[in-house]
């Protein structure tokens, strides 16, 4: 199956600054990366996702990059702001494009200083 | 409510017992999941159900046995668990093809006693 690695594991940064976080999978054939936000008690809710036809997508403060070469993507929030602390997680397909089922990473424990 | 919805919220087994997990969606999806979450792994693919059938099986332990009986509806049922199959199993629900995002539930935290 799909291989997914995440870094960094805990990133802080100051209300106001941006925000990126870095995944990188192995399988070439995925098409597909979501990204999730998950608050402390809470489901872990989609915020972004891309599809390999297309290099960048933006949803306000968020946006996600996909470089097909290198395997890897990433979450940029630009702005941060005390209601962006939670573990971010990214994903991809689980057993290449088309098949349903993801792999996620290990998380990425955002915090929000102000 | 984001229209998948687990029962129990919260469950307490001993290592004899059997117990089942319920997961319900109204979405319209045809496709489930089963993920543990714990602190070694964060979110751990168990099972996948495309269609009503199995498509994938991640290598878990036979104590874990699914089943889904709709598009609707998926349960894990338990038996003879250990000590360290307690966490949070969530159950999420997508459109199949593999090009969309989950719905999660809430969970069921699961203690093994």
């Amino acid at each position: 199956g799909e291989n997914v690695e995440q870094h960094p594991s805990t990133l802080s940064v100051q209300e106001g600054d941006s925000a990126v976080i870095k995944c990188t999978y192995s399988d070439s054939a995925s098409n597909y990366f979501p990204w999730y936000k998950q608050e402390l008690g809470k489901r872990p809710q989609l915020i972004i996702d891309i599809r390999s036809n297309v290099g960048e997508k933006k949803d306000q403060r968020i946006a996600v990059t996909l470089n097909k070469t290198a395997k890897h993507f990433s979450l940029h929030i630009t702005e941060t702001q005390p209601e962006d602390s939670a573990v971010y997680f990214c994903a991809a397909p689980y057993s290449g494009g088309g098949a349903d089922g993801l792999t996620f990473g290990k998380g990425t424990h955002l915090i929000i200083q102000p | 409510e984001t229209g998948v919805t687990q029962t129990p919220r919260h469950l307490v087994m001993g290592m004899t017992n059997k117990k089942s997990l319920k997961c319900e969606q109204h979405l319209g999806h045809n496709a489930m999941y089963w993920y543990k979450q714990s602190a070694k792994k964060p979110l751990e693919l168990m099972f996948v159900y495309s269609l009503e059938e199995r498509v994938e099986n991640n290598s878990v332990p036979s104590r874990f046995s699914p089943e889904c009986p709709n598009s609707s509806h998926l349960f894990l049922h338990l038996h003879t668990l250990q000590p360290e199959d307690s966490a949070l199993y969530l159950c999420a629900s997508s459109r199949s093809g593999g090009l969309y995002g989950y719905t999660f539930g809430s969970g069921t935290r699961l203690t093994v006693v």
